[in-house]
């Protein structure tokens, strides 16, 4: 069974940062792209990030590139989102998903991050 | 970047009746080898988003067959043959065509 549990978020002061990790098992975690995705309050998903199976190639929404970082290690099964000068508007839930076919087939449960001071 | 839109915002159905869902692109979504990258998710109250169609048409894994996805480069259907209550949720399309990846805004389906 595919499974993907994300850890990491909590609050955090604006500017400050948060390094979130999503640990994959069930599958060949180093065979799929992986995605980070967030969900505001009451608000709808917004993409956030992605990564080739070999960390060759990344790509970011435009809104946290410079600020935020993801990687990999495959050899751990694991993903993880680096979030520096984080701000109010990054206040979301925030999913792992592994990726094939253009589709996010398989999705965590979420972790939160809360920007406050 | 690409636009997403979906039609309606709400949807009111009756259980067994059946359920459609429109959803747009501002750039065709069909790439050279044919396929649309065009996905459909549904987010139940309380749970993380799951797959149930990709590819335009292709239900996922585990997926009832009243769900299909049809359509081409900039326009979409997702449709409910007979809506269960189990189906009340908000269902986003995706569009995995060209980065950044952009989703609609959510149709939230409930029933009568």
């Amino acid at each position: 069974e595919v499974q993907l549990v994300e850890s990491g978020g909590g609050l955090v002061q604006p500017g400050g940062s948060l390094r979130l990790s999503c640990a994959a098992s069930g599958f060949t975690f180093s065979n799929y792209w992986m995605d980070w995705v967030r969900q505001a309050p009451g608000k709808g998903l917004e993409w956030v990030a992605n990564i080739k199976q070999d960390g060759s190639e990344k790509s970011y929404v435009d809104s946290v590139t410079g600020r935020f970082t993801i990687s990999r290690d495959n050899a751990k099964n694991s993903l993880y989102l680096q979030m520096n000068s984080l701000r109010a508007e990054d206040t979301a839930v925030y999913y792992c998903a592994r990726g094939r076919d253009g589709a996010l087939h398989s999705w965590g449960q979420g972790t939160v991050v809360t920007v406050s001071s | 970047d690409i636009v997403m839109t979906q039609s309606p915002l709400s949807l009111p159905v009756t259980p067994g009746e059946p359920a459609s869902i429109s959803c747009r692109s501002s750039q065709s979504l069909l790439h050279s080898n044919g396929y649309n990258y065009l996905d459909w998710y549904l987010q139940k109250p309380g749970q993380s988003p799951q797959l149930l169609i990709y590819l335009g048409s292709n239900r996922a894994s585990g997926v009832p067959d009243r769900f299909s996805g049809s359509g081409s480069g900039t326009d979409f259907t997702l449709k409910i043959s007979r809506v269960e209550a189990e189906d009340v949720g908000v269902y986003y399309c995706m569009q995995g065509r060209q980065s950044p990846i952009t989703f609609g805004p959510g149709t939230r389906l409930e029933t009568k």
